[in-house]
C-alpha cells in the first residue's frame, strides 16, 4: 500500500524566501512521486516528476525537489518565492509501471506569500 | 493542441437526483481518470479507463459509475445524489503509455457540483 504525508496545510513564506514544502511518502516497491500545483478555479498542473531517474528533479517555474529514499522524503523547493506561487500544491505517489497503479495524493499544502 | 475540457463546469442537483458529467481528453490521450475533490477528504480517485473498458478503480459506492466512448471521450454519473457528493469532480487524460503509473496526467478545470 501506498500513501504520501504532506506536512503542514498552509505554509507562509515572504516574496523572495526560500519556498520549502515537505512530502513524505510510504511504498511497498520504488515510488513514482509527483508534485502538482492548482491555482483558485483551475485545475492541477504537473510541477515535476520523479521516475528513478536522478534524484534531483527539476520542474516548471524555478520549482525541483528531491528524492530521498532514507528519509522517503520528496519535499518540494523554490530559492524565491514570487507573488504568482500563491496556490495548493499536492504531492502523489504512485507504484509505477502497472496496468492497477494509481495515483494516490496528499492532502496539499496551501502557500501564500506575503508581499 | 486543446487540453481537457470539462463540460459543465457548474451544476446545482438536488438530492436524490442523478447528474452526468463529461470530459473531452487531449487529442491521442488514451487514458481517462476521474477524481473528486473536497475540502475534507481531498483529492481521492475515482476510476480510470483506458480503451473503453475500466482499468482501476477506487472506493467509492456503486452510485458512482463511469464509461468511455470510442473516441476516449469520457463520462461519469452519479445517481442518488446525496449532500456528502458536493464536490469538484476533475477529469484527467493522459497517453497511457507503459502504465498510468508513470504518465504525466493532464487534468481539466473540473465541474463544480453542488447537491441541495
Amino acid at each position: 500500500a501506498q500513501s504520501v504525508t504532506q506536512l503542514g496545510s498552509h505554509v507562509s513564506v515572504s516574496e523572495g524566501a526560500l519556498v520549502l514544502l515537505r512530502c513524505n511518502y510510504s511504498s511497498s516497491v520504488p515510488p513514482y512521486l509527483f508534485w502538482y500545483v492548482q491555482y483558485p478555479n483551475q485545475g492541477l498542473q504537473l510541477l515535476l516528476k520523479y521516475t528513478s531517474a536522478a534524484t534531483l528533479v527539476k520542474g516548471i517555474n524555478g520549482f525541483e525537489a528531491e528524492f530521498k529514499k532514507s528519509e522517503t522524503s520528496f519535499h518540494l523547493t523554490k530559492p524565491s518565492a514570487h507573488m504568482s506561487d500563491a496556490a495548493e500544491y499536492f504531492c502523489a505517489v504512485s507504484s509505477g509501471y502497472s496496468s492497477a497503479s494509481k495515483i494516490i495524493f496528499g492532502s496539499g499544502t496551501r502557500l501564500s506569500i506575503r508581499p | 493542441k486543446a487540453g481537457v475540457t470539462q463540460t459543465p463546469r457548474y451544476l446545482i442537483k438536488t438530492r436524490g437526483q442523478q447528474v452526468t458529467l463529461s470530459c473531452s481528453p487531449i487529442s491521442g490521450h488514451r487514458s481517462v481518470s476521474w477524481y473528486q475533490q473536497t475540502p475534507g477528504q481531498g483529492l481521492q480517485f475515482l476510476f480510470e479507463y483506458f480503451s473503453e473498458t475500466q482499468r482501476n478503480k477506487g472506493n467509492f459506492p456503486g452510485r458512482f459509475s463511469g464509461r468511455q466512448f470510442s473516441n476516449s471521450r469520457s463520462e461519469m454519473n452519479v445517481s442518488t445524489l446525496e449532500l456528502g457528493d458536493s464536490a469538484l469532480y476533475l477529469c484527467a487524460s493522459s497517453l497511457y503509455t507503459s502504465g498510468s503509473g508513470t504518465d504525466t496526467q493532464y487534468f481539466g478545470p473540473g465541474t463544480r457540483l453542488t447537491v441541495l
